[in-house]
């Protein structure tokens, strides 16, 4: 069985500050990762994913994620908060050697971004 | 690429009534996904189709839920003798289905049973 915990439900952070969101992943065998965001009323777009390549993945929107077996942690950052970054966002994982792939998602982090 | 549609965007019925949703995939993806998302919470899966086979459901999904998808295009979900619990959003996503493959999301169907 695979889980996903997101710490913080809700992280407020300066317009142009660091965003820091952070997911940790239980997984028996190898996982895919992936982060989603979802604005209000809308499904989810996808911001990037871990598929067992470099550890270090790059994003749209300047997000990017590092992928740390060690701690089963795949935190997502972005340098400087835009206003346009507030929005929910979800960790997600899927089991990497089944073949139906569905996700299993965390809770969800709110970002709030301050002006 | 028109993305993932699903119909309607909203619906609002009454605890009995019996609710049909309907949801386009993108054209070339063989892999559809049924999610259901309640507040504050992640989505959860509830069904998915390799083109017209049923191959996975989650226990989520009872015996008054069935998803159809006929000719391994659109896809349909059907929530009979409906509940005040059913009240959710309903998110339909789309794949390839090769190796590592993201999912594309629709907008989803938000239901409120009174």
């Amino acid at each position: 069985a695979q889980s996903v915990t997101q710490l913080g439900s809700h992280v407020s952070v300066s317009e142009g500050a660091l965003v820091l969101l952070r997911c940790n992943y239980s997984s028996s065998v190898p996982p895919y990762l992936f982060w989603y965001v979802q604005y209000p009323n809308q499904g989810l777009q996808l911001l990037l994913k871990y598929t067992s390549a470099a550890t270090l993945v790059k994003g749209i929107n300047g997000f990017e994620a590092e992928f740390k077996k060690s701690e089963t942690s795949f935190h997502l950052t972005k340098p400087s908060a835009h206003m346009s970054d507030a929005a929910e966002y979800f960790c997600a994982v899927s089991d990497a050697s089944g073949s139906a792939r569905q996700l299993t998602f965390g809770s969800g982090t709110q970002l709030t971004v301050l002006p | 690429d028109t993305g993932v549609s699903q119909d309607p965007r909203h619906k609002i019925t009454k605890r009995g009534q019996n609710v049909t949703f309907r949801c386009d995939p993108i054209s070339e993806h063989n892999r559809l996904y049924w999610y259901r998302q309640t507040l504050g919470q992640g989505p959860e899966f509830l069904t998915y189709f390799q083109n017209e086979a049923q191959l996975e459901k989650s226990r989520l999904l009872s015996d008054r839920f069935s998803a159809e998808r006929p000719k391994g295009s659109f896809s349909t979900l059907e929530i009979q003798r409906t509940e005040q619990g059913d009240s959710a959003m309903y998110l339909c996503a789309s794949s390839h289905g090769a190796g590592g493959d993201e999912q594309y999301f629709g907008p989803g169907t938000r239901l409120t049973v009174t």
